[in-house]
């Protein structure tokens, strides 16, 4: 079956320009997450959503935001882009359900570089 | 959130056993263990999890102390392609979110 799917792999963006990111989660997942890797910081949670809500929100200022489409598909926008905001974005998605616990499934990510 | 300790790096030879620990002292009754690893330039993977009981999968196995603060991954043979960061992970009950820490490093020798 089709993994993860983010698109685009590669973006070049201007200092306070804004960005949107696409995340396609597998067939029948319902929970996608965003993560933001950088060599200093390494991986931190951004945010998730499930059944378009978000459930859980890391610790990043309000410029970074989401959305998760009826379909679950999910976008991530950063606005006002600055130089610190390069990084490799990555999405996950899971099943939910049954109260059981399941493991994520990540796409290769967005590489987003901030001039 | 609860936090693990890993070491920083281990070394493996090809075709042996690999056991990658993490320490997890603060794990609350209702986080789970999770693992994942990455190759480079690739996104995290995931390798396998549990709640309280020894678990095994195609791609590995997971041993669970009785107190649950600690546990360990083995990878049964290692081959050249395992080697990646491999990050130990608490998740707060079903609905909780990863907390990625450093990962230990895994280097494979031929």
């Amino acid at each position: 079956k089709a993994g993860v799917t983010q698109t685009p792999r590669y973006l070049i963006k201007t200092r306070g320009q804004q960005v949107t990111l696409s995340c396609s989660p597998i067939s029948g997942h319902r929970s996608v997450s965003w993560y933001q890797q950088t060599p200093g910081q390494g991986l931190q949670f951004l945010f998730e959503y499930f059944s378009e809500t978000q459930r859980n929100k890391g610790n990043f200022p309000g410029r970074f935001s989401g959305r998760q489409f009826s379909n679950s598909r999910s976008e991530m926008n950063v606005s006002t882009l600055e130089l610190g905001d390069s990084a490799l974005y990555l999405c996950a998605s899971s099943l939910v359900g049954g109260g059981r616990d399941y493991g994520y499934t990540f796409g290769s990510g967005t590489r987003l570089t901030v001039v | 959130d609860a936090k693990t300790t890993q070491p920083n790096s281990m070394e493996s030879n090809e075709e042996e056993p690999v056991h990658l620990p993490c320490n997890h002292s603060t794990i609350s009754g209702t986080d789970y263990i999770h693992w994942y690893r990455q190759l480079p330039s690739q996104g995290p993977e995931y390798v396998i999890h549990g709640l309280t009981s020894n678990v095994n999968n195609r791609m590995a196995s997971l041993a669970i102390a009785e107190d649950r603060k600690s546990s360990t991954l083995i990878l049964h043979r290692a081959t050249l392609r395992d080697a990646a960061v491999y990050y130990c992970i608490l998740k707060g009950g079903s609905q909780g979110n990863l907390i990625f820490g450093k990962g230990t490093k895994l280097s494979v020798k031929p």
